[in-house]
């Protein structure tokens, strides 16, 4: 069974431009998570999708954003650029929302996001 | 803040030896999870262990879960140079997300 896959694996930009990353999740899972790990810091909860609606935002800015596409893959944009926003970028999918708490999120290799 | 806070920051052992490490929070949780990432790539899920539940067994990996002491430990038991690599301890406190602490960075030396 293949995993969680994120594309591109680096990605790098300039100060200003919009950034798109993209998740696929594990098939039949339809809760997507992106998490925000910059360096020296831990995972930092962005978003989560599930069956195609955003659920939950952490606290990020509204250039932030995402979707989760019928086929439950998902794409985190990041409008406006800024240097500190260079980290990895984590996707994570799980099954659907169960009484008492979501299943095991399954991590994504990751998108490392340098902004120059 | 709801995020885990790990203990220690860093760890240095040599192969065979036995690594603890500790996750502490703040509020009530449904369950904690705790994960490994090898050299900033993605996370591997470890082992889940629910609130009603104490310690959990995988390998050579044991979890307990104090929900007075709001704390959880992991046990890396015969430790080996491919353990090496960050733990995080995740908490799920309302269902839908997740909180990770800035993790342990284990070492071992072969």
């Amino acid at each position: 069974e293949a995993g969680v896959t994120q594309s591109p694996t680096h990605l790098i930009k300039t100060r200003g431009q919009q950034a798109t990353l993209r998740c696929s999740p594990i098939s039949g899972h339809t809760s997507v998570y992106w998490y925000q790990q910059a360096l020296g810091l831990g995972l930092q909860f962005l978003l989560w999708y599930d069956e195609g609606e955003e659920r939950n935002r952490g606290n990020f800015p509204p250039r932030f954003s995402g979707r989760q596409f019928p086929n439950y893959s998902s794409e985190l944009n990041v409008n406006a650029l800024e240097l500190e926003d260079s980290a990895l970028y984590l996707c994570a999918s799980s099954l659907a929302l169960l009484a008492g708490g979501p299943d095991t999120q399954y991590f994504g290799p990751g998108t490392r996001l340098t902004v120059l | 803040s709801q995020q885990g806070e790990e203990d220690p920051q860093a760890l240095s052992i040599q192969e065979g030896e036995n690594a603890t490490m500790n996750c502490s929070y703040k509020t009530s949780i449904n369950n904690l999870q705790w994960y490994r990432q090898n050299s900033g790539r993605g996370l591997v899920h470890l082992i889940l262990i629910r609130s009603n539940e104490r310690e959990k067994h995988s390998g050579r990996l044991r979890v307990t879960l104090d929900t007075s002491k709001k704390s959880s430990s992991l046990l890396i038991t015969a430790s080996r140079a491919a353990d090496t690599a960050s733990y995080f301890c995740a908490t799920d406190h309302t269902g839908n997300q997740f909180y990770f602490g800035t993790g342990t960075s284990l070492t071992v030396i072969p």
